[in-house]
């Protein structure tokens, strides 16, 4: 069974610093890994994707990285910022039937910038 | 722009009395889901939906139905509600393709209920 482990749970910074949130899942065999982030009492907003034959994707001061051999990924945020502080989830997914696909989440990282 | 639209936002219910949670979308997605959300458990699949007539159960199904009559529409009924069905609901959608794993998830913004 797929377990996917997000550490810490929590993390406070100041305000631009550069941060990583680690990532881990106990099945190499996966589809592809998801970086979401999910405000208080709002849903979840897909931030990465990582195919299973790619190493890393990159959008703005965001660099996700993918090791399936190791079981791992990280999230790489660059010069944070207050609006960055939300809860950020990690998904990794198997497929079901006809191209659709089951994420296994792990319970977050919550992330606070102080200003 | 309306992505996933979740419907009510919050709810609360007795044990035993039954609801449906309504999720429209309108980016014409084939794939359909149902996720709950609970403190230490992450996020779980209930039920899924790869088009209209065809559904499948995910990894929580009990308690839970769900039917698909509209590629737009995916319902998910409570027939009688239990307190261990508190919990946050998330409907998500995506397309299907011959590219499926590039297809990111879009969820709708969730419903709280509380049974009692």
């Amino acid at each position: 069974k797929q377990e996917v482990t997000q550490i810490p749970a929590a993390l406070s910074v100041p305000e631009g610093e550069n941060l990583v949130l680690n990532c881990s899942f106990t099945d190499s065999a996966i589809y592809n890994l998801q970086w979401f982030r999910q405000d208080p009492g709002k849903g979840l907003t897909s931030l990465l994707l990582i195919q299973s034959s790619q190493r890393e994707q990159t959008s703005g001061r965001l660099n996700a990285s993918l090791d399936k051999s190791s079981g791992r990924s990280t999230l790489y945020i660059a010069a944070s910022q207050p609006g960055d502080s939300a809860t950020y989830l990690c998904a990794v997914s198997r497929e079901l039937i006809q191209g659709a696909q089951k994420l296994v989440f792990g319970q977050g990282t919550g992330l606070t910038i102080n200003p | 722009n309306a992505g996933v639209t979740q419907t009510p936002k919050f709810q609360v219910l007795k044990t035993g009395q039954s609801m449906t949670l309504q999720c429209a979308q309108d980016m014409n997605h084939e794939y359909m889901s149902w996720y709950r959300q609970d403190p230490g458990m992450g996020l779980r699949l209930i039920h899924y939906s790869v088009g209209a007539g065809i559904t499948d159960q995910g990894e929580v199904p009990n308690g839970y139905n769900v039917s698909r009559s509209t590629t737009e529409d995916f319902p998910l009924r409570l027939l009688s509600a239990a307190p261990s069905q508190t919990s946050v609901y998330f409907c998500a959608s995506s397309h299907l393709g011959r590219a499926a794993t590039n297809e990111k998830l879009f969820f709708g913004s969730g419903t709280q209920l509380s049974v009692l």
